[in-house]
């Protein structure tokens, strides 16, 4: 089937601290892979994208690689900012459909 | 492009009323999709739309969840008879199926709020 797993949160961190979330998917298929940001009371915004193997999607800092044999796509930043506090989603894209993990809720203290 | 739109942002309604939520996505894309979220949840899909043709319906789907897309362009999403399982945050998103990998574009949502 079509599923996405990820690091279940609450994840807090200081300032300038090095984050990574994993996050690994299964899919029918060749899928495309996404990482989006939720701010409060927001809807999810693209945060960075990969489509095919080795392919690495980097945003503001932020980077993943497109890991077929492991079939992962993990998130990572070298130095999160207070700014950067939000919930994370990892997602694939089969066909016509996207599917999502459950998010990661991340907190960046002063 | 001003983005994907969606109106109301919150809805308060009492069990066993009918509500109608509006989405106006980004004018060029073709495909629209609604999902629903629920706190510390993921987006769960719906239903999504190319042009006015709704061409996948979740499983999951109650028959009081009705949507529509007449002109390919906006699209509504009814709830008849709700129920305080209905509450959660219905997100609306849309895409271009004539440009590949092209990801989803989400609004900001309508909460819905059922006592």
């Amino acid at each position: 089937g079509n599923s996405v797993t990820q690091m279940e949160g609450p994840v807090t961190l200081s300032e300038e601290a090095f984050l990574t979330i994993n996050c690994t998917y299964t899919a029918t298929g060749y899928p495309s892979l996404f990482w989006y940001v939720q701010y409060p009371g927001e809807g999810l915004q693209l945060l960075l994208k990969a489509t095919k193997a080795d392919d690495k999607g980097s945003n503001k800092g932020f980077e993943a690689t497109y890991r077929k044999e492991t079939t992962s796509f993990h998130l990572e930043k070298g130095s999160v900012q207070v700014s950067d506090s939000a919930v994370y989603f990892c997602a694939h894209n089969t066909g016509n459909q996207f599917y999502f993990g459950t998010g990661t809720s991340l907190t960046v203290i002063p | 492009d001003t983005g994907v739109s969606q109106d109301p942002r919150h809805k308060i309604t009492k069990r066993g009323q009918n509500v109608t939520f509006r989405c106006d996505p980004i004018s060029e894309h073709n495909r629209l999709y609604w999902y629903r979220q629920t706190l510390g949840q993921g987006p769960e899909f719906l239903t999504y739309f190319q042009n006015e043709a709704q061409l996948e319906k979740s499983r999951l789907l109650s028959d009081r969840f009705s949507a529509e897309r007449p002109k390919g362009s906006f699209s509504t999403l009814e709830i008849q008879r709700t129920e305080q399982g209905d509450s959660a945050m219905y997100l609306c998103a849309s895409s271009s199926a004539d440009r590949v990998f092209s990801p989803l574009h989400f609004g900001n949502g309508t909460r819905l709020t059922v006592t």
